[in-house]
Formats: C-alpha cells, sequence, structure tokens
C-alpha cells in the first residue's frame, strides 16, 4: 500500500489556467506539508497543517491555496498559472508536528506552458 | 539567518569507493538534523536522524556524525553501490519544533 500518494504525477498546462493536485497519507500522521522543489533541486516548504488547521505557511503567492478536508488529505489548488511555478511539488506527512521523520510522496511534475 | 549548507555540490566515484558528504548549519537552537535520500524522481527517503547528544549512528553502509560545537554533520558512505546514486539532503529543525531548513543537497553518483 502506497503510504503517502499525490496525483497527478505529471501536470501539463497552459499560463492562466487553475489546476489542483491531490494527495493522501493511509499513516495515520497529524501533520501533512506541501514543497516545492525547483529546477536547482532545492526543496522548499509551502504549507503544513495539523490536524487540518494550518501551522505553517511560507512566503507563497496567494494564487497557492491549499485545502485540507480531513487529516488524512491535503490538496494543492493553484489559480492563474505562471511560467514560474513550474517545478516538482511534494507532499508528505509526519506522526505529529513535533515528529519531523516526513514521509514523502512521488512528486507530481507541473509544466506550465 | 537559519541556514544549511551541503558540500560538495555534486561528487563522482567508483563503485566500492567510500564517500563523505558535508553538513554545516547554523540552525539555533538545535533539536536535530536528518539526512535524508532522494533518488531521482521520487520523494526524499530518510536514512538517520542525529540530535544533540549523539555523535554517530550508522544505518547499514551510511553513518554519520554530528559534532554539535562547530555546527557539523557528515555522512559516509561505504563501499559505494550504484544504486547509492542519489540526492542527499541534509535537514536541521530547530528547538521550538517547527522550523526546519533544507540544505540543497548533494548529487551523488556512483559509476560501475
Amino acid at each position: 500500500d502506497t503510504a503517502v500518494s499525490q496525483t497527478p504525477k505529471y501536470l501539463v498546462t497552459q499560463m492562466g489556467n487553475d489546476k489542483s493536485i491531490k494527495c493522501e497519507q493511509n499513516l495515520g500522521h497529524d501533520t501533512m506539508y506541501w514543497y516545492k522543489q525547483d529546477s536547482k533541486k532545492f526543496l522548499k516548504i509551502m504549507f503544513s497543517y495539523n490536524n487540518k488547521e494550518l501551522i505553517i505557511n511560507e512566503t507563497v503567492p496567494n494564487r497557492f491555496s491549499p485545502k485540507s478536508p480531513d487529516k488524512a488529505h491535503l490538496n494543492l489548488h493553484i489559480n492563474s498559472l505562471e511560467l514560474g511555478d513550474s517545478a516538482v511539488y511534494f507532499c508528505a506527512s509526519s506522526l505529529t508536528r513535533r515528529n519531523n521523520e516526513q514521509f514523502f510522496g512521488p512528486g507530481t511534475r507541473l509544466t506550465v506552458l | 539567518k537559519n541556514q544549511v549548507e551541503q558540500s560538495p555540490q555534486s561528487l563522482i566515484i567508483l563503485e566500492g569507493k567510500n564517500c563523505t558528504l558535508q553538513c554545516n548549519y547554523t540552525v539555533s537552537p538545535f533539536s536535530n538534523l536528518r539526512w535524508y535520500k532522494q533518488d531521482t524522481g521520487r520523494g526524499p527517503v530518510s536514512l538517520t536522524i542525529m540530535t544533540f547528544s549523539e555523535n554517530t549512528k550508522s544505518n547499514g553502509r551510511y553513518t554519520a556524525t554530528l559534532d554539535a560545537d562547530t555546527k557539523q554533520s557528515s555522512l559516509h558512505i561505504t563501499a559505494s553501490q550504484l544504486s547509492d546514486s542519489a540526492s542527499y539532503i541534509c535537514v536541521v529543525r530547530d528547538n521550538y519544533g517547527q522550523n526546519f531548513v533544507f540544505g540543497p543537497g548533494t548529487r551523488l553518483s556512483v559509476l560501475p
């Protein structure tokens, strides 16, 4: 069974479109994260949710809006996509907000044309 | 400013050889340091975690060291295998528990 899953794995879209990436974890973890990994392979945290509550919100354009319908899901919606949004987006989860072994999903490669 | 630096940026070695990757950090107050391995096209996977009181920890052919005084950590890989080709990322967490800083990673290539 996949621990942290993301869909889709690849996403190619035009500038200006709105898209969503879904993430689900079946580990029973309380905390979930979204990361962006750019072309230089640098991982940067974007958001963190603990039991559906937003706890980390780094400096991210408000075109990015996370939504957590329950603690097993953290979806990422992006409005008005821009070329600079092209990257690999990783979802991750950890048992608690203070237990920092994070389990990562396989990533979603977003390409904005 | 909390930062994590890693060196070298990339490394190429022959199969069977040993190598050591470095991580320097300025994160304070320090809580723990974790090494992740990221295979191409996949998410990072945790290799080992070091807390303030630990100097050395091994996980198979991987051995991590920590010097909390100089704020340095290393990851030593023994008898490298082709499957060790990956990026190795150092992540440091502060003592407040909520902030963690990722290093830029070291890209290791093991050649036959």
